[in-house]
């Protein structure tokens, strides 16, 4: 099953831009990855799917203009540009373990800090 | 609009065996489109998923933790349960309940808020 590596914080000002990576373990290169929002004392939120070819259907109920995503090799970006306050969240990926599998996988989360 | 709510005690002992239920309002559990999962997040950690469960009663659970655990649907209650036997302080947690869209989108797209179980004796 893939394993799926993210650095543990990351950091941007207020306004900036910034890009958090997942990066799926050798083999899975094909594989597409769900982002998730976790703000402060909440329960994760969906944010959007990105495969190679980028985003992967629609976004998540009010995920704003600022967030993308792009797919390349093993790695998966969600970018965030203009970074607001409300943004500063973990941000957890997940994958399923292949087409049609009910296996589920987490990378470790990346705990984004807006200066 | 679909909401999921976790029950159940927030102190477990140690070797005892820890269960929640995740009661599903605004929609039935009942749907063919969909799989019903636990997810749990040890402070200050990452997710980890524990299982999911079909309406029809099918199960999937994550290897690392199979032996241990139990997931279970009440179509007429419209809840899904985890049981977690012989636990630990590593089964420290908030325990959150999730549905996951097997037909279109394959994401968890509605997530209860969380509860949080310790295990201290």
């Amino acid at each position: 099953q893939p394993v799926l590596t993210q650095p543990p914080s990351a950091s941007a000002s207020l306004g900036a831009s910034v890009t958090l990576t997942c990066t799926l373990s050798s083999g899975y290169s094909n594989y597409k990855v769900d982002w998730y929002q976790q703000r402060p004392g909440k329960g994760p939120r969906f944010v959007m799917r990105v495969g190679t070819g980028g985003i992967v259907g629609s976004k998540g109920d009010g995920i704003p203009d600022r967030f993308s995503v792009l797919g390349s090799g093993l790695n998966r970006y969600l970018t965030i540009k203009n970074i607001q306050e409300e943004d500063e969240s973990d941000y957890h990926c997940g994958a399923d373990h292949g087409s049609g599998s009910n296996f589920v996988s987490f990378g470790g989360g990346t705990k984004l800090t807006v200066l | 609009q679909l909401q999921l709510q976790e029950s159940g005690p927030g102190l477990v002992k140690p070797s005892e065996t820890l269960s929640l239920t995740c009661t599903v309002s605004g929609g039935s559990i009942s749907s063919s489109s969909y799989y019903w999962g636990w997810i749990r997040q040890p402070p200050g950690k990452g997710l980890e998923w524990i299982g999911s469960i079909y309406y029809s009663g099918s199960t999937y659970y994550n290897p690392s933790l199979k032996s241990r655990v139990t997931i279970s649907v009440d179509t007429s209650k419209n809840q899904f349960s985890l049981k977690l036997s012989s636990v630990t302080a590593a089964d420290t947690a908030v325990y959150y309940c999730a549905r996951r869209d097997i037909v279109a989108t394959l994401h968890f797209d509605y997530w209860g808020q969380g509860t949080l179980v310790t295990v201290s004796s």
